[in-house]
């Protein structure tokens, strides 16, 4: 399967301000996904990153509030726009281990906002 | 609205027990399922997929029913490792939807 590096692992910050999580794939991926996890809940997916186009977002997820960089086929980016507290949790990125095999996630991004 | 619901337990179990979840889904287009295992504070991590024709793997088993819209993941023998929260999942190529996981606790 798939490896994932995902930083930061967590942090915290101030409300009004942005964060930038960076997902590295050590194989060439078509789709990377982004998915939030709130505490108790399950993962909710943000958006899909294709390499060349523009994402993909679920209902509920902008892309002012967060926007996403796909420029290869390794590497991903997602931003944590305006932060307010209600956007305190966990985000991970993951990708599809070929069809039918599940997907590989990262360690995950725990974010604070204070 | 196309979900995937499970029983979020807490299931606890004592040590050597058998155990089972079930988790149900809406859409009846899916055509891939998935248990994941969660261990607090990681991230998920694929467990088993799961098939009509069932898929064992150890103490474990997964299996799928598509007349019913289910899947589910049976433990034998609970290990205090199996500890966890279990998710399952469904869906077709690039849209999996994941259940909101059941947690686990098996005691000595």
């Amino acid at each position: 399967s798939a490896v994932i590096s995902q930083k930061p692992s967590r942090d915290i910050c101030q409300r009004g301000t942005s964060l930038t999580i960076q997902c590295q794939v050590d194989s060439q991926v078509t789709m990377m996904f982004w998915y939030r996890q709130q505490p108790g809940q399950s993962l909710t997916l943000i958006a899909t990153a294709n390499q060349g186009s523009e994402a993909t977002y679920e209902s509920g997820f902008v892309i002012d509030k967060f926007p996403i960089s796909r420029p290869n086929l390794t590497f991903s980016t997602l931003t944590v726009s305006n932060m307010s507290p209600e956007d305190s949790s966990i985000y991970l990125c993951s990708v599809e281990d070929g069809i039918g095999y599940g997907y590989t996630f990262g360690s995950g991004t725990r974010l604070t906002v204070v | 609205r196309k979900e995937v619901e499970q029983d979020p337990g807490p299931f606890n179990v004592p040590e050597g027990a058998t155990v089972a979840f079930n988790c149900t889904y809406s859409n009846s287009a899916s055509q891939s399922f998935f248990w994941y295992r969660q261990d607090c504070r990681k991230e998920p991590k694929l467990l088993m997929s799961v098939y009509s024709s069932g898929n064992e793997d150890g103490r474990f088993t997964a299996q799928l029913n598509r007349a019913s819209q289910y899947i589910s993941l049976l433990i034998r023998d609970s290990k205090l490792s199996d500890s966890a929260t279990y998710l399952c999942t469904g869906g077709s190529q690039g849209n999996l939807i994941f259940g909101k996981g059941t947690k686990l606790s098996v005691k000595p």
